[in-house]
């Protein structure tokens, strides 16, 4: 049993370019959610896929972020123009719908720098 | 308000002895789940133990048990015999909602070195 899956594990980019992530869920689990992580907090929530539907963006996911689970299996999270407020650990989490059992299984983060 | 409170920014305990990490909640949901998680310095978010809200017995998962008191809303995470290898950052969560619209809001997190 695989877990989540996150590439790259750091990135290090110039202000301005843009970026994008990969999420490989546990492969039955039908929901996805991508959360950020800055220094010293818990993650923060960005948004989650149901299948391939993305049912809610949080306010702290700005135009610049896109995010897309074109299949229902993989998710990607792009960043344009970043800005040095960007950086922190993108982290990807998946589970399988099902009652009150329900959890979280996280992959790794991806940790980006933004100079 | 803060749905997750915990006091606690870090902790030290001793070798082989036990710890007890605080967390409180806000939820005005009569079903809800309580989460904890450990964050080792590798970064992944590791699943501990959980605690349904209609459970009438608190949660145990070999050294760690989760002290549930519904009426304080508070989730303590009780870790026994303290391993150097319990070092990491916790994380207590809290997962609201119903069953396909659940969220999950975590806390800031409490460092605990585990000293020899």
């Amino acid at each position: 049993d695989t877990g989540v899956s996150q590439n790259p594990r750091h990135k290090i980019t110039k202000r301005g370019q843009n970026v994008t992530f990969r999420c490989d869920p546990i492969s039955e689990h039908n929901r996805l959610y991508w959360y950020r992580q800055t220094l010293g907090q818990g993650p923060e929530f960005l948004t989650y896929f149901q299948n391939e539907a993305q049912l809610e963006k949080s306010r702290l996911l700005s135009d610049r972020f896109s995010a897309e689970r074109p299949k229902g299996s993989f998710s990607t999270l792009e960043i344009q123009r970043t800005e040095q407020g960007d950086s922190a650990m993108y982290l990807c989490a998946s589970s399988l719908v099902g009652g009150i059992n329900e959890k979280l299984f996280f992959g790794s983060g991806t940790q980006l720098s933004v100079l | 308000a803060q749905k997750i409170t915990q006091t606690q920014p870090g902790m030290f305990v001793q070798e082989k002895e036990a710890v007890t990490l605080d967390c409180t909640y806000d939820t005005s949901d009569q079903s809800y789940g309580l989460f904890w998680y450990k964050q080792p310095s590798s970064g992944e978010m590791i699943f501990l133990i959980y605690q349904g809200s209609y459970d009438e017995q608190n949660a145990t998962e070999g050294r760690y048990s989760l002290n549930f008191q519904k009426a304080r809303k508070s989730a303590n995470l009780v870790i026994s015999a303290s391993q150097l290898g319990d070092s990491a950052m916790y994380f207590c969560a809290m997962r609201e909602g119903t069953s396909g619209t659940y969220k999950y809001i975590f806390g800031t997190g409490t460092r605990l070195k585990v000293l020899a």
